[in-house]
């Protein structure tokens, strides 16, 4: 069964330090990898994806991600944390029946502070 | 303004009331998804559509009933709602299908309070 894992319920980090949020998944296949953030009271807004080719993807508001086959993870990064990207990250996997259906991670809330 | 919009934002009910949740887009998005979140679950998948009047269950369809008449309208229906139902409730749209790789975009939910 394909699944998604976020092992930190919460990651704290100060501003302008790098952050690190972590993803792993277990799918059979090569898998499309998405990053979502959510803010309060808001619906989820799409920060990145994984489909193929160079394993360093970027995406909005700074944040890249990077694909390790190997190791089976995604782990979301960016080099500068800003007190703003304080918000709910969640990491999902497309399953694979074409239906466009995600598998999403528990979330991890990213805490930033100033 | 182009979007997916849900309706009501916040809603309130006691157990054994119907209520309808209601899901509008406007990108004439095939496919149609509706989640659940709840703390600790993350996102779970209720129910989703890939076209009009084509509909199929998720992860946690039970209680719940969707139709699509409209290609644009997606609305969720909790028959005899429960308090096990409290929950925030997510409206998803994508153009998928051979183009998979394309991510969901999703409303800004319902917070459903069932007493």
């Amino acid at each position: 069964a394909q699944s998604v894992a976020q092992p930190e319920d919460q990651v704290n980090v100060a501003e302008g330090n790098p952050l690190t949020v972590k993803c792993t998944y277990s799918v059979s296949g090569n898998p499309y990898l998405f990053w979502y953030v959510q803010y309060p009271n808001r619906g989820l807004q799409f920060l990145l994806k994984y489909i193929t080719g160079d394993n360093l993807v970027k995406g909005s508001y700074g944040f890249e991600a990077e694909f390790n086959k190997s190791q089976t993870s995604f782990h979301l990064k960016k080099p500068s944390a800003l007190v703003s990207d304080s918000a709910l990250y969640f990491c999902a996997v497309r399953d694979k029946s074409n239906t466009g259906k995600l598998i999403f991670g528990q979330g991890t809330t990213l805490q930033v502070k100033p | 303004d182009a979007g997916i919009t849900q309706s009501p934002r916040y809603k309130i009910t006691e157990t054994g009331r119907q209520v309808t949740l209601m899901c509008h887009q406007t990108w004439s998005h095939s496919y149609m998804f509706w989640y659940r979140q709840d703390l600790g679950h993350g996102l779970r998948l209720i129910y989703y559509s890939a076209a009009a009047d084509i509909t199929d269950k998720g992860e946690v369809p039970d209680g719940y009933v969707v139709s699509r008449s409209k290609t644009e309208n997606f609305p969720l229906t909790l028959e005899s709602a429960t308090r096990s139902q409290t929950s925030v409730y997510f409206c998803a749209s994508s153009v998928t299908g051979i183009y998979s790789n394309q991510p969901q975009h999703f409303g800004d939910g319902t917070r459903l309070s069932i007493l």
